[in-house]
């Protein structure tokens, strides 16, 4: 167990809908990043968030956005969706000291099937 | 960061050590060496990371060559649990982003 909770753990929406994926951090912990696992390949980088703002992205489209809130949770947003977004979506939270941010801890992920 | 390669899958003898190889010779000075596998339908779970020395922690060990070039992920005594994809992952101080490849599917055989 890594304290990092996701929900919901599976959804099923269809193209064109949108959709918000939610993400408790592990207590302490200051910093969350975003990952998409298409099947059969490792995860990808979406972005991650630093004191509730945008602290790098990976290369998705706009319509992937977020937020962290004060308590350092955190939503996924994603806009159209498409067929090809069908995949695992993974968060992880690390708290980030001076320089560095620490090892990342990652919660199940929710599975999201696009039709 | 640099990027690593790794065989696709290896199969272990359940009880014996399993090491695990990875390719990173592009490393630069600042960059480490991070190991996370992935169970089956679960996230994946940090194992064990390093620079330039050898580390052992309770779950493994990492041994990074002089040239830092390669390193080698050694579970000591293989369990079942331990069949998973494991992800070697080269990562640069102050860089959040982890980019994970394809990884090694270990399988331990009873």
């Amino acid at each position: 167990e890594t304290g990092v909770t996701q929900s919901p753990t599976h959804l099923i929406k269809t193209r064109g809908q949108q959709v918000t994926l939610r993400c408790s951090s592990q207590s302490g912990h200051n910093t969350v990043s975003w990952y998409q696992q298409a099947l059969g390949q490792g995860p990808q980088f979406i972005f991650q968030y630093y004191r509730e703002e945008e602290n790098g992205r990976g290369n998705f489209p706009p319509r992937f956005s977020g937020l962290q809130f004060p308590n350092y949770s955190s939503e996924l947003n994603v806009n159209a969706l498409e067929l090809d977004d069908s995949a695992l979506y993974l968060c992880a939270s690390s708290f980030r000291a001076i320089g560095d941010t620490g090892e990342l801890f990652f919660g199940e992920g929710s599975r999201l099937t696009v039709l | 960061d640099a990027k690593t390669t790794q065989p696709p899958s290896m199969d272990c003898a359940e009880g014996r050590a399993a090491n695990l190889p990875c390719n990173h010779s592009t490393i630069s000075g600042n960059e480490y060496v991070y190991w996370y596998r992935q169970i089956h339908s679960q996230g994946p779970q940090y194992i064990i990371h390093g620079l330039k020395n050898n580390e052992t922690n309770e779950m493994a060990s990492l041994i990074i060559t002089e040239d830092r070039k390669s390193s080698t992920l050694i579970l000591p005594h293989a369990t079942l649990r331990d069949t998973a994809v494991y992800y070697c992952i080269v990562r640069s101080f102050g860089n959040e982003k982890l980019t994970f490849g394809t990884g090694t599917r270990l399988t331990i055989i009873p």
